[in-house]
């Protein structure tokens, strides 16, 4: 079974251009979590979806930043017109419909804006 | 924010157990207590979770309180290999509007010396 798969693991974009993170959650798993993680801090929640539904936005940016999880395919996490400061690593978690079991993390993407 | 308390950091040998204590004492009845790590800047690692009863995985064994209202994460023979923060989160089991997220707090840093 395999794990949660991000991509690209590195990103690296100029100022003004758009950033598109991949995740893809592990089999089975129809809740998604996005997590930033600035250099030398914390991880910071972002947004939890479910398949076409966003369940909780209270971490996302207000502008710039969005996320979906469709049907079919991976959930994906859109940064616009991206600056300086959006360089980071954006982890992605998925877990199973309710309960309590685990989430599981992927190994990241890690962005860098120059 | 994060419901659980810390200590920033521990220091333990190599072989030895290492014993990592979380307070959370406004945990609520339906909440669970998860245990997650990130070495260096890995994606977050699920390590062991409970609601009441201790628990033990090929990983780790956690020990709840009767009162829940702390715990602590056992490690049994550590290794260089688990030198890496340790985060205590408390989650709800069920889907309850903006609480099945993950919310990490600073974690302890674990330094196992050889």
């Amino acid at each position: 079974n395999a794990g949660v798969m991000q991509n690209p693991r590195h990103l690296v974009r100029r100022r003004g251009q758009e950033a598109r993170l991949r995740c893809s959650p592990m089999k089975g798993h129809s809740h998604v979590y996005w997590y930033r993680q600035l250099p030398e801090e914390g991880l910071k929640f972002m947004v939890y979806l479910q398949k076409e539904n966003i369940i909780d936005e209270s971490g996302m940016p207000k502008e710039r930043f969005s996320a979906e999880f469709p049907k079919e395919g991976p959930s994906i996490l859109r940064i616009q017109q991206v600056v300086r400061g959006d360089s980071a690593a954006y982890f992605c978690a998925s877990s199973p419909q309710q309960g309590p079991q685990a989430a599981f993390f992927g190994q990241g993407t890690r962005l860098t804006v120059v | 924010d994060a419901k659980t308390t810390q200590p920033p950091s521990m220091d333990c040998a190599e072989g030895r157990a290492a014993n990592l204590p979380c307070n959370h004492s406004t945990i609520s009845g339906n909440e669970y207590v998860y245990w997650y790590r990130q070495i260096h800047s890995q994606g977050p690692q699920y390590i062991i979770h409970g609601l009441k009863n201790n628990e033990t995985n090929e990983m780790a064994s956690l020990i709840i309180t009767e009162d829940r209202k702390s715990s602590t994460l056992i490690l049994p023979h550590a290794t260089l290999r688990d030198t890496a923060v340790y985060y205590c989160i408390v989650r709800p089991s069920e889907l309850i509007q903006g609480a099945q997220k993950l919310v990490f707090g600073q974690g302890t840093r674990l330094t196992i010396n050889p």
